[in-house]
């Protein structure tokens, strides 16, 4: 069964920068889509950006352009998203999501808790 | 941006009610192949959204048919055909058919 699993929560200093990391099982990974979500506690969700694994291209809400960087590792069935210049404004949780053939999103991963502070 | 407005934001009911969710599009979410990417979440605390609805009215897998979606255009609405226990969290629509994609406000279902 299609399973995505993230990393773990992450306190992180302001100007740092952070990794999250979404592993996936039971799918071609390698011909597939994955999507990067944010959400702030008690808020609504976000998209962040999409990226396809098979050539690595990607398409960004443009909120999130030079804050979110995403790339995979196929050989490990692995996508990624880089946060850097973390400021306060980047306290959520972020999730990962496989988008099925009508862009639904019907497996997400259970998300990253990202706390920015000093 | 597309803004999608639901109402409304809390909803309490009782169980074996049936309740609507409005959520309306500040643009028409029919693209020009005929497509409308209207999609209904639900978000029970402490966990990752779940699909329910997709493509305007179609059930996702494993979901109960107590849920039906309905709309066109800028206009749709979620119905729950009779509240369980196991419905109550945050609905939200959410569109894909302009970038960038955006969700609703959320609708929190609450037990009266």
């Amino acid at each position: 069964q299609v399973k995505l699993q993230q990393s773990g929560a992450e306190l992180v200093k302001p100007g740092a920068s952070v990794k999250l990391s979404c592993k996936t099982s039971g799918y071609t990974f390698s011909t597939s889509y994955m999507s990067w979500f944010k959400q702030i506690p008690g808020q609504s969700i976000e998209w962040i950006g999409m990226i396809y694994a098979g050539d690595g291209g990607t398409g960004y809400n443009q909120k999130f352009k030079g804050k979110a960087t995403l790339t995979v590792d196929t050989s490990s069935s692995t996508a990624y998203m880089d946060l850097s210049s973390l400021t306060t404004e980047d306290s959520a949780v972020y999730f990962c999501a496989r988008p099925g053939w009508d862009w639904y999103f019907d497996f997400w991963g259970p998300g990253t808790m990202v706390t920015v502070s000093s | 941006d597309v803004v999608l407005t639901q109402t409304p934001s809390t909803l309490s009911a009782t169980i074996g009610q049936s309740v609507s969710i409005s959520c309306r599009s500040s643009q028409s979410l029919l693209d020009s192949a005929g497509n409308t990417y209207l999609y209904w979440y639900l978000q029970r605390p402490g966990q990752s959204p779940q699909l329910l609805i997709y493509l305007v009215s179609n059930l996702g897998s494993g979901v109960p048919n107590r849920f039906s979606g309905s709309g066109s255009g800028t206009d749709f609405t979620l119905k729950i055909s009779g509240v369980e226990a196991e419905d109550l969290g945050v609905y939200y629509c959410m569109q894909a058919t302009h970038a960038p994609w955006t969700f609703g406000g959320g609708t929190k279902l609450e037990l009266k």
